[in-house]
């Protein structure tokens, strides 16, 4: 298995404009999960979904974010409009059912906002 | 209070020696814990998991849990020169939030030779 897949790796963008990170969870994997890291907040959790449909969303800072996970193989994360405070590496990870399960992550996208 | 604490460090120790991590968490239903290792540009990875009350080892790793104090570490023997990484806690929810995974901040350990 390829493990988890995120594009792109690297994003620049200019403040004000839309920005989509996507995800291919591994397959069979029931839970997918997107966080946040930085230095000054650690690994954030922003959202996660069980089978496609979203548990958890309280994790996202503002009406500006938004995920989706249309089906079992692929998820977004959209920024609308993106702002400098943004930037961060944004981790998708996935893990199957079972408490004892760990979650794989993928490589992250290092985004950047000027 | 934070989900998940742990001291942020950074943590140095000298090669050979002990380190010793640790995290504490607030949900009381929590259902496994799990250890993670970040290096510096790279994606998180797991080093161990514990969910039993006790001690659980695994090479030159040991995981420790105490339910009753909501309070998990890692031991580290024999530390390494590669061992120097960002250490994270992770917390696995039970009950209505089961499946939810929270990290802590992390601690830095650096080892010096």
């Amino acid at each position: 298995d390829a493990g988890v897949i995120q594009s792109p790796r690297h994003e620049v963008t200019e403040m004000g404009q839309e920005v989509t990170l996507r995800c291919k969870p591994i397959s069979g994997h029931d839970y997918l999960f997107w966080y946040r890291q930085t230095m000054m907040r650690g690994l954030e959790l922003l959202i996660y979904f069980n089978n496609n449909v979203p548990i958890d969303d309280s994790g996202m800072p503002e009406d500006r974010f938004s995920a989706k996970m249309p089906n079992a193989s692929f998820s977004t994360l959209k920024i609308q409009p993106s702002e400098p405070r943004d930037s961060a590496v944004y981790f998708c990870a996935s893990s199957a059912r079972g408490g004892l399960t760990e979650a794989f992550f993928g490589q992250g996208t290092r985004l950047t906002v000027v | 209070q934070k989900e998940v604490e742990q001291n942020s460090g950074p943590l140095s120790v000298p090669e050979g020696a002990i380190a010793s991590l640790n995290c504490t968490y607030s949900d009381r239903g929590s259902q496994s814990f799990f250890w993670y290792r970040q290096y510096s540009g790279k994606s998180p990875e797991l080093i161990m998991f514990i969910y039993s009350n006790g001690d659980k080892e695994d090479g030159r790793f040991t995981a420790q849990l105490n339910k009753a104090s909501q309070y998990v570490s890692l031991l580290i023997r024999d530390s390494q020169p590669s061992d120097s990484a960002t250490y994270l806690c992770a917390v696995k929810a039970g009950g209505t939030s089961y499946g939810k995974l929270t990290f802590g901040q992390g601690t830095i350990l650096t080892v010096h030779p």
